[in-house]
């Protein structure tokens, strides 16, 4: 089944800083999903986009299907950002497949 | 419009105790599944539902047994619990397989 494997695994920031998270999947995707989990458990739907780019707030993914990869852009931080990003990706008859995610922690 | 509902938020089980942890989606969705969240593990397949009365079984299904009798529910039965299943399990639905997915908010079952 397909891999999707995410980078960096930890991250710190101080509170305003930009940062960018990778996520790179092992075979072509039908879909793919980036969620954030907050520091309560939930997860929190960010972004679903097959391809191109998408932009809500400080956010902003861009997919590139026929290069496999999907990058989530943060931007001016804040601490309420942080927690653990996943990507999920949908491939072939397989349901969402995640990656290990990537946990960010934002400092005032 | 409560989207997906688990219940309970918390359970502590003996070990080879049974229960079910319940789903339940108001979004007439056809999809629906369940995951596991171990730490450092992310969050694994446990079973899939692709619409009322079909299941199937996706990477870690040892265990755990499932039914869709209604399009709106997708209760996830322990058998006979272990230590080994302690973890967060989240239930998930879409539209279809490859639609947005919407989580639950996680039912943390401890298992002693």
């Amino acid at each position: 089944g397909i891999q999707v494997e995410q980078s960096p695994p930890d991250l710190i920031l101080q509170e305003g800083a930009n940062s960018t998270l990778r996520c790179n999947f092992s075979d072509s995707v039908n879909n793919l999903q980036w969620f954030h989990q907050n520091p309560w458990g939930q997860l929190i739907n960010l972004f679903y986009i097959p391809s191109g780019t998408k932009q809500n707030g400080r956010l902003s993914a861009t997919t590139v299907a026929t290069e496999r990869y999907s990058l989530l852009y943060i931007s001016s931080s804040q601490t309420t950002d942080s927690g653990v990003y996943f990507c999920a990706a949908y491939s072939g008859n397989t349901p969402l497949v995640f990656g290990k995610g990537t946990r960010l922690s934002v400092i005032a | 419009n409560a989207g997906v509902t688990q219940t309970p938020k918390f359970q502590v089980l003996k070990t080879g105790q049974s229960m079910t942890l319940q789903c339940a989606q108001d979004m007439n969705h056809e999809y629906m599944s369940w995951y596991r969240q171990d730490p450092g593990m992310g969050l694994r397949l446990i079973h899939y539902s692709v619409g009322a009365g079909i299941t199937d079984q996706g990477e870690v299904p040892n265990g755990y047994n499932v039914s869709r009798s209604t399009t709106e529910d997708f209760p996830l039965r322990l058998l006979s619990a272990a230590p080994s299943q302690t973890s967060v399990y989240f239930c998930a639905s879409s539209y279809f397989r490859d639609s947005e997915a919407f989580f639950g908010q996680g039912t943390r079952l401890t298992v002693v």
